[in-house]
């Protein structure tokens, strides 16, 4: 079965420049999350959807940031326009279920994108 | 103050040794509790669940202590494998989200 996929695994823009990653969850996974971690800090949770909605976006750091799902299977982040501040590496993880307890919670991770912002 | 705190280390032990990180959240409505590892450059990937009951995987214990909100994680006869970062981590559900917490990570470096 294949895991998460994320693309692209590099990405290096000027400030002011627009990027966009995408995520494309293990099938069958509803739930998709974002996740982000800069240098020197932990990994923090940005969004998450179930299937095509929304669920939390309580951790998106501004206006700039722009996550979509159409039709619930992939998803892309798209950062415009692009600031020093958002460098780091951006994790999409996807998960069966959110209730947890029932084993099928568990969140599987894509090897991030590394994003640079010169 | 952190969500979720853990000694950065790094940890160097010679193969063989016995191991245990430390962990300690601060919203007691936490609900889930995990140890990830994270390779090098890599994503994180779970390494185990841990219940209150505290559990066991092969080398690797896991305990939870929800009065002191504290969580271990115990390898025992280290090997050169073992190197990593250790991520603790929580999730609560809130608005049902399951979003997960991190830790900063703890950095095991085992030596031959």
């Amino acid at each position: 079965e294949a895991g998460v996929t994320q693309f692209p695994s590099h990405s290096v823009i000027e400030k002011g420049q627009t990027v966009t990653l995408r995520c494309d969850p293990i099938s069958g996974h509803d739930n998709l999350y974002w996740y982000r971690r800069v240098m020197g800090k932990e990994i923090k949770f940005l969004l998450h959807f179930v299937k095509e909605s929304k669920q939390d976006e309580s951790g998106m750091p501004n206006n700039r940031f722009l996550a979509e799902r159409t039709g619930g299977t992939y998803s892309t982040l798209k950062v415009q326009p692009a600031e020093l501040e958002d460098s780091g590496v951006y994790f999409c993880a996807s998960s069966q279920t959110r209730i947890w307890g029932q084993g099928q919670e568990t969140q599987y991770f894509g090897p991030g994108t590394r994003l640079l912002v010169l | 103050r952190k969500e979720v705190e853990q000694d950065p280390g790094p940890f160097n032990v010679p193969e063989g040794a016995t191991v245990a990180f430390n962990c300690t959240y601060s919203n007691s409505a936490s609900q889930s509790f995990f140890w990830y590892r994270q390779d090098c450059r890599k994503e994180p990937k779970l390494l185990m669940s841990v219940y209150s009951s505290g559990n066991e995987d092969g080398r690797f214990t896991a305990q939870l202590n929800r009065a002191s909100q504290y969580i271990s994680l115990l390898i025992r006869d280290s090997k050169l494998s073992d190197s990593a970062t250790y991520l603790c981590v929580v999730s609560q559900l809130s608005g049902n989200t399951g979003k997960l917490i991190f830790g900063q990570g703890t950095t095991l470096q085992v030596k031959p």
